[in-house]
């Protein structure tokens, strides 16, 4: 099973709200990536998980939580979010490394914030 | 200033035919190179990963070649099909206190009947 799950799929909320992304693998990989894609651009990184803990933060603003419950789930808590902040959101997986091992992604979250 | 960039931007090619994309680099220290395929609204697949001492990898209908010495890749598509239409990334990695990759900006390759 080399898939990596995404829900939801699509998400609209209000700047007001807060919402979660969920991310899911069971490729016994032991790191987790959250990135943000705007249109016709490459993925951005956001967070990386290695082995259940923070080990990067791309500067992201606070409003954008992550969390790592274990080593096969991955959240994204968001709350007062922006309009610019309409991205879709990937999740990814890998087996331990960022620079050295293949990164598998999920379908991703297409996030719109009103 | 680690780059990579890839060309041409976008590529219409006819079903059946051949192609091929470029990806130079200037990332240092070099760890490995990463083709992605994008489709539209989904996420990357990965197609080959090559490291410094590999030069050429095939997937299929895929290859991918590495030239470390000029800093440059390519992914030749041979026999083009409709659901090769997508965007393809090249992705450069390395691992120099910390890990990072470097996303080039992708070309959009369309497939016509």
């Amino acid at each position: 099973d080399t898939e990596v799950t995404q829900t939801p799929k699509h998400l609209v909320m209000g700047m007001t709200n807060k919402k979660s992304l969920k991310c899911e693998q069971h490729m016994g990989h032991r790191a987790m990536y959250w990135y943000k894609q705007k249109a016709k651009k490459p993925p951005e990184l956001m967070f990386v998980y290695s082995y259940e803990k923070l080990s990067i933060n791309e500067s992201v603003p606070s409003r954008f939580s992550p969390e790592c419950p274990n080593s096969s789930l991955l959240n994204l808590h968001l709350h007062a979010l922006q309009p610019e902040d309409s991205a879709l959101y990937l999740c990814a997986s890998s087996q331990v490394s960022l620079a050295q091992d293949t990164q598998y992604f999920g379908p991703g979250t297409r996030l719109t914030v009103l | 200033k680690n780059q990579v960039e890839q060309s041409p931007q976008s590529l219409i090619i006819l079903e059946g035919k051949n192609c091929t994309l470029q990806c130079n680099y200037t990332v240092s220290p070099f760890s490995n190179l990463r083709w992605y395929k994008q489709d539209t609204g989904r996420g990357p697949v990965s197609l080959t990963i090559m490291t410094f001492s590999e030069n050429t990898k095939s997937n299929g209908r895929y290859t991918a070649t590495l030239d470390a010495d000029t800093k440059q890749s390519s992914l030749h598509i041979t026999a083009s099909q409709l659901s090769d239409s997508a965007s393809y990334i090249c992705v450069v990695s390395y691992s120099f206190n910390t890990d990072k990759l470097i996303f080039g900006t992708g070309t959009r390759l369309q497939v016509f009947p």
